[in-house]
């Protein structure tokens, strides 16, 4: 079974904190890992991603953190506000036969205090 | 342009009603997708379509049927709801094979 597992599974932070959300997966085929945003009554939304051969990506305030040896990949949300305030998923997906399909994660809700 | 709609928006069934949750979108993609997402659970793949033609299951198609209507229209239909089945349904398509758009979502209560 593919599995991606995720912590927290909800997370309070205060404004101007760092938020860190975990993942880890167990097959090593898996080849994109991008991380999805939802907010309450919409669907989610890419928020970025990355690939297993960089270690680092930063969009904005937003890094995903990648470790192939250990086969974990992390979010951290610099500055964190108000509204960033959402549920967030992490996926993974293999290349392999090339129909798109992602295993999520559990999801983590995360509150941000102002 | 709308991106991905689904329709209804909400709905409520009886046990053994069926009923088809509809997903349409415009941006000419050739991957759609349909999932069900409940709490603690992630969102769990039902059935994909590769391309226009095609369908396959996912990781939980029990109980579940889909049609690919044409390129832009993908279908999934209950044929007997049960409770267990009481979750929010998103619908998602995709070009680029990893991003996936998703719609708005349909939430369905079976009692």
């Amino acid at each position: 079974q593919q599995q991606v597992k995720q912590s927290p599974q909800s997370l309070i932070v205060q404004k101007g904190g760092i938020s860190i959300i975990n993942c880890a997966y167990e097959n090593t085929a898996f080849d994109y890992f991008p991380w999805y945003q939802q907010f309450p009554g919409k669907g989610p939304a890419l928020l970025i991603a990355i690939r297993p051969d960089v270690s680092e990506k930063k969009e904005g305030r937003f890094t995903i953190s990648f470790n192939k040896s250990a086969k974990q990949f992390s979010l951290h949300i610099m500055d964190s506000q108000p509204g960033d305030s959402a549920t967030y998923f992490c996926a993974a997906s293999i290349a392999r036969g090339n129909t798109g399909k992602l295993i999520f994660g559990q999801g983590t809700t995360l509150q941000v205090k102002p | 342009n709308a991106g991905v709609t689904q329709t209804p928006k909400f709905q409520v069934l009886k046990t053994g009603q069926s009923m088809t949750l509809q997903c349409a979108q415009d941006m000419n993609h050739n991957s759609m997708y349909w999932y069900r997402q409940d709490p603690g659970m992630g969102l769990r793949l039902i059935y994909y379509s590769a391309s226009e033609g095609t369908t396959d299951k996912g990781e939980v198609p029990n109980g579940y049927n889909v049609s690919r209507l044409n390129k832009r229209e993908f279908s999934l239909r209950l044929e007997s709801a049960a409770p267990s089945q009481t979750s929010v349904y998103f619908c998602a398509s995709s070009e680029n094979p990893r991003e996936q758009y998703f719609g708005p979502g349909t939430r369905l209560t079976v009692t």
